[in-house]
């Protein structure tokens, strides 16, 4: 069956500019993460939904970062005002379940701020 | 708060030869305990999970891990390396009941010689 998929697989966008990738996660799939990939280090975690509603947004690193759920589905995380320091892959993942479910990646976007 | 420590960032090994790739975990109650792996160009992929009952846990591709309370350790194992393991490998902690999100260590680069 159809995994995560994420679009666009990458973006280049200049500083200040404002960006939305797109998850679409496995159907049925109630709980849906999103997390950040610096080079050289593991996945970082952004923001969690359980449905339409971001359950744990603790992981935010600022204001400018947002991320919305309308549908229960797919999923758009939202970046304004980007910074060069945002540059990175992030990584959708969802899961049937939350806790302790495996949950399973997307191939990720990668966000290069110029 | 949680953590994982991978300590290795780089293990070499030659093809057929055993690998253990060390994890340490520092969590307040029972953690859930993941291993996945990383690709070039592909996502992560679940090699195996610890939630509870036997400590020694298999997984896809011949790994296993060990789940060890006393040493904070979840060290994953393979008895006989394939060129095609190289890869990158990042153990994971979870178990919050509010929350399924995922801590990762920084991972380990393991490359294969022929």
């Amino acid at each position: 069956g159809a995994g995560v998929s994420q679009t666009p697989s990458n973006k280049v966008t200049e500083k200040g500019k404002y960006v939305e990738l797109r998850c679409d996660p496995i159907s049925g799939h109630t709980a849906l993460y999103w997390y950040r990939q610096s080079l050289g280090q593991g996945p970082e975690f952004l923001i969690y939904f359980q449905g339409t509603g971001a359950a744990d947004d603790s992981g935010l690193p600022n204001d400018r970062f947002f991320a919305v759920r309308p549908e229960g589905s797919v999923s758009t995380l939202k970046i304004q005002r980007t910074e060069r320091g945002d540059s990175a892959v992030y990584l959708c993942a969802s899961s049937f379940l939350s806790f302790g479910d495996t949950q399973y990646f997307g191939p990720g976007t990668r966000l290069t701020v110029l | 708060a949680q953590s994982v420590t991978q300590p290795d960032i780089h293990i070499t090994v030659s093809e057929g030869a055993s690998l253990e790739l060390r994890c340490n975990y520092s969590y307040g109650a029972t953690p859930y305990l993941f291993w996945y792996v990383q690709s070039p160009g592909q996502g992560l992929q679940l090699l195996l999970k610890y939630f509870s009952g036997d400590t020694l846990v298999q997984g896809i591709k011949g790994f296993e891990a060990e789940f060890k309370r006393s040493q904070s350790s979840f060290n994953l194992r393979k008895p006989s390396v394939h060129w095609s393991d190289a890869a990158e490998y990042f153990c994971a902690v979870g178990g919050s009941s509010n929350t399924g999100k995922l801590i990762f260590g920084q991972g380990t680069t393991l490359q294969v010689k022929p």
